[in-house]
């Protein structure tokens, strides 16, 4: 069965460091989006992309966020200046979108850990 | 209170007993969807079920919607051990069912053997 993959599993990085984690959406899916979860809380919505571009972000998504779709696979989160208060579990997530086919299907996560 | 809250938070059963959890919602949605997770692994999707939708039924798992009370429930039939995990539910409000999903705070459940 297609899945979404997300690389690396568990990345620990400096404060004040960028971070580039990685997903691959399922080959057919045309909408994809970052989440993230903080340790013992809600997964929280970071991000929507659509045909190239955001479409959705949230207050969480500042500056210090990016996202890529660099080739026709690929689909990065980029932080470019990581704090302690940014390790926690981000989720790529991507959904087909067209008609009935809108469930969201999630990666395994990247355990991000800044110290 | 917030858009997605389960409850129980913590729901322990014995191995072979049905398993009950309620998601709450406040807004007028497109789709609920129930996702499964192990304990800091990823995000199962287990069912999704549409705002005209009002029962659905994967193997051992049947979900109800009620959009008048804005409410879902998963009821996990004749429970495992491997159902040890944490449930959540998460909503979409969107008119086609592809922005972002909400999430509630999930429900620990727990097997006894």
């Amino acid at each position: 069965e297609p899945e979404v993959t997300q690389t690396p599993s568990h990345q620990v990085t400096q404060m004040g460091q960028e971070v580039i984690l990685r997903c691959v959406p399922i080959s057919n899916h045309l909408y994809f989006y970052w989440y993230r979860q903080i340790l013992g809380q809600k997964v929280e919505f970071l991000v929507s992309f659509y045909n190239n571009e955001i479409s959705e972000k949230s207050e969480i998504f500042d500056d210090q966020f990016s996202v890529e779709r660099p080739d026709g696979s690929n689909f990065t989160l980029k932080i470019r200046s990581t704090k302690l208060e940014d390790s926690a579990m981000y989720f790529c997530a991507s959904i087909f979108g067209v008609g009935l086919n809108t469930e969201a299907f999630f990666g395994q996560g990247t355990r991000l850990t800044v110290v | 209170s917030q858009q997605g809250e389960e409850d129980p938070q913590a729901l322990s059963i014995q191995e072979g007993e049905n398993a009950t959890m309620n998601c709450s919602y406040k807004t007028s949605i497109n789709n609920l969807q129930w996702y499964r997770q192990n304990s800091g692994r990823g995000l199962v999707h287990l069912i999704l079920i549409r705002s005209n939708e009002r029962e659905k039924h994967s193997g051992r798992l049947r979900v109800t919607l009620d959009t008048s009370k804005k409410s879902s429930s998963l009821l996990i039939t004749a429970s495992r051990a491997a159902d040890t995990a944490s449930y959540f539910c998460a909503t979409d409000r969107s008119n086609f069912g592809n922005e972002k999903l909400t999430f509630g705070t999930g429900t620990r459940l727990t097997i006894i053997p």
